[in-house]
């Protein structure tokens, strides 16, 4: 069975410093993945998303992530943080070319530091 | 108007009580979804829909059940509530046919057992 891995349950930056949220995947055919960011009494809303095309992926607010398949990872980053950064991110899988539902990650509190 | 609504948004009820959250969505989505969020454990797939026709368990199905009312109607149960069930629960749905296999989450309930 599909599992995700996020590294860190906190992760502190300051304004301005790169942010890196790690997440590894495990699935036995290939994944697709996904980065959901929420913020304070919200739902989750999606970042970026990779489904077998090109392997570095831009989202939203900045933010990209680059699939290795070599080290099963799909790490977060954002060159330059930004105090509205500050929130919940969970990394997410979905097996079989997406039709079984997202397994997700325990999540990452991102603090950004002024 | 959002796209994925749930009802009630808070609630707080005693142990043993009979609950039901409604989630109901405009997307006009197939599949639907039931997580609880719980700090420190990510999100845990309760129950999912992918048709009117077909309900699935999740992970932690045990103490709940669910009912598709319609293709747009998604509702989730606890029969007889317990403290442990108090959590932050989302609704979702997605559309792999459209080809995008991400979920589109509701604004979720924040549920208390006391």
């Amino acid at each position: 069975a599909q599992s995700v891995t996020q590294l860190g349950s906190h992760v502190s930056v300051s304004e301005g410093a790169l942010v890196l949220l790690r997440c590894n995947y495990s699935s036995s055919v290939p994944p697709y993945l996904f980065w959901y960011v929420q913020y304070p009494n919200q739902g989750l809303q999606l970042l970026l998303k990779y489904t077998s095309a090109a392997t570095l992926v831009k989202g939203i607010n900045g933010f990209e992530a680059e699939f290795k398949k070599s080290e099963t990872s799909f790490h977060l980053t954002k060159p330059s943080a930004h105090m509205s950064d500050a929130a919940e991110y969970f990394c997410a899988v979905s097996r079989n070319s997406g039709n079984t539902p997202l397994v997700f990650g325990k999540g990452t509190r991102l603090s950004v530091i002024a | 108007d959002a796209d994925v609504t749930q009802t009630p948004r808070n609630r707080i009820t005693k142990t043993g009580k009979r609950i039901m959250l409604e989630c109901s969505q405009t997307k006009g989505h197939d599949r639907m979804y039931w997580y609880r969020q719980d700090p420190g454990l990510g999100l845990r797939l309760i129950y999912y829909s992918f048709d009117v026709k077909d309900i699935n368990k999740g992970e932690i199905s045990d103490g709940y059940s669910v009912s598709r009312q319609a293709q747009a109607k998604f509702s989730l149960s606890l029969e007889s509530a317990i403290p442990n069930q108090t959590a932050l629960y989302f609704c979702a749905t997605s559309d792999p046919q459209a080809g995008g296999y991400e979920q589109y989450f509701g604004p979720g309930t924040r549920l208390t057992v006391t």
